[in-house]
């Protein structure tokens, strides 16, 4: 079956760098494009990247860009993404998701990790 | 504040319908057929429930449906059940500057 377990989730202060991964099984992870969205505590949802398939095409949010890099290795089955120059307004359970082939919606979702950016 | 339109808030009776409605843009809901719409329960991951403004995914009950009439897009679900009680957020793919964009939620009480 389809999984997507994150990892990498923590308290960090502003201005110091995270990196999130995302670990895939259950399917061809080199056929779907893959992203990451975020939702703050008590708010909602908020895409934040996505990296195509061949993991040459990928693309941010005006919220990360500048500061966020998603990436993946096909060879391990994960996606990862890089969190710069955090900001409190960072604050957020991360997820990783899976886009169905051909379309925009996330057919499957992992469980998430906790960044808390704070001092 | 959220790409997208969504009421904060619906209510509705066991058996009764509901419908939650989604406004964007041309460039967003109006200019896309990607709407999708997703539940989630508390502590949990989203959902789908609808994708591409009207189909539902294998194993969704029918009482879910999703329409779009020009810039608004709209979840309607049937016969309520206390199960549905939970949050929903609808999607689309923009052409604008960012790729995706979710609205800001609903939260649905089964009174």
């Amino acid at each position: 079956q389809v999984q997507l377990v994150e990892s990498g989730g923590g308290v960090v202060q502003p201005g110091r760098s995270l990196r999130l991964s995302c670990a895939a099984s259950g399917f061809s992870f080199t056929s779907h494009a893959m992203h990451w969205v975020r939702q703050a505590p008590g708010k909602g949802l908020e895409w934040v990247a996505v990296i195509w398939s061949s993991g040459n095409n990928k693309y941010n949010s005006d919220a990360g860009r500048g500061r966020f890099t998603i990436s993946r290795d096909n060879s391990k089955n994960t996606l990862y993404l890089q969190m710069n120059s955090l900001r409190a307004e960072d604050t957020a359970v991360y997820y990783c998701a899976r886009v169905a082939s051909g379309t925009y919606y996330f057919d499957y979702w992992g469980q998430g990790t906790l960044v808390t950016v704070s001092s | 504040q959220s790409a997208l339109t969504q009421p904060a808030s619906v209510s509705g009776s066991p058996g009764q319908s509901i419908t939650i409605s989604c406004t964007g843009t041309s460039s967003d809901v109006g200019g896309s057929n990607y709407v999708s719409w997703y539940q989630q329960h508390p502590d949990k991951a989203p959902k789908v429930m609808i994708y591409d403004v009207s189909n539902r995914p294998s194993g969704v009950s029918d009482r879910f449906s999703g329409s779009k009439s020009g810039n608004t897009a709209s979840l309607t679900i049937s016969g309520l059940q206390a199960e549905d009680e939970a949050d929903y957020y609808c999607s689309s793919y923009t052409s604008g500057s960012t790729l995706l964009v979710f609205g800001g939620g609903t939260k649905l009480a089964v009174l």
